[in-house]
């Protein structure tokens, strides 16, 4: 069975404090790793997707990265705007749909 | 904005009552799908189309149904509701064009409580 463990549940910082974010996961075959923004309230938004490992992607402050087992969300010297639930799925391989997705870090970043 | 409108956005209804969701896209995409989302699970997929009259389940499907008879609405219906579809409710489609990706536009959901 596919698995998606998000680390850590939450994680609060300072404005401008760097940290990442943690993705692993378990699928036969991945298709690609997505990564998404979720605020209170709200539908989760896409902000990218990784294919294979060594692959980098980068938005503003975030920068995603993928290995063999895991992936990190990256997130450089954050600013309050950037709190929100951030969330890690995976699509595997093969003809059935099937995209497994992580329950979420909450990021909280304080003034 | 990819033109999604999910109505209602919130509902409270009584056990044993059906309910319907509408999903409604304006930008004529084939594939959509619904998810919920509870506390201490990711979204789970329950059910997702590849076209008018064209759905197929997904992992989390039983004690509901969907029927798309026009490109632009997806409709999730409990036929009988129950406590345990208490649930936020989000519509999606595929961003990419295909049906399998990972990449989707999601609405702004559908608060569910059964009571």
């Amino acid at each position: 069975e596919d698995q998606v463990t998000q680390s850590p549940e939450a994680l609060r910082l300072q404005e401008g404090e760097s940290s990442s974010l943690n993705c692993s996961y378990t699928v036969s075959g991945l298709r690609g790793l997505f990564w998404y923004r979720q605020d209170p309230g709200k539908g989760p938004e896409f902000l990218f997707t990784l294919y294979s490992a060594g692959e980098e992607k980068e938005k503003e402050r975030l920068k995603a990265t993928l290995t063999k087992k895991e992936s990190f969300l990256h997130i450089t010297a954050p600013k309050p705007e950037d709190s929100a639930t951030y969330l890690c799925a995976v699509l595997r391989g093969g003809s059935n749909y099937k995209l497994t997705f992580g329950k979420g870090t909450l990021l909280t970043v304080n003034p | 904005d990819a033109g999604i409108t999910q109505s209602p956005r919130h509902k409270v209804t009584e056990t044993g009552t059906p309910v319907t969701l509408r999903c409604h896209q304006t930008e004529n995409h084939r594939y959509m799908y619904w998810y919920r989302q509870d506390p201490g699970h990711g979204l789970r997929l329950i059910h997702y189309s590849y076209g008018v009259k064209d759905t197929d389940k997904g992992e989390v499907s039983d004690g509901y149904s969907v029927s798309r008879s026009k490109t632009e609405d997806f409709l999730l219906t409990l036929e009988s509701a129950t406590s345990s579809q208490t649930s936020v409710y989000f519509c999606a489609i595929s961003a990419g064009g295909g049906l399998n990706t990972g990449e989707l536009f999601f609405g702004e959901g559908s608060r569910l409580t059964v009571l």
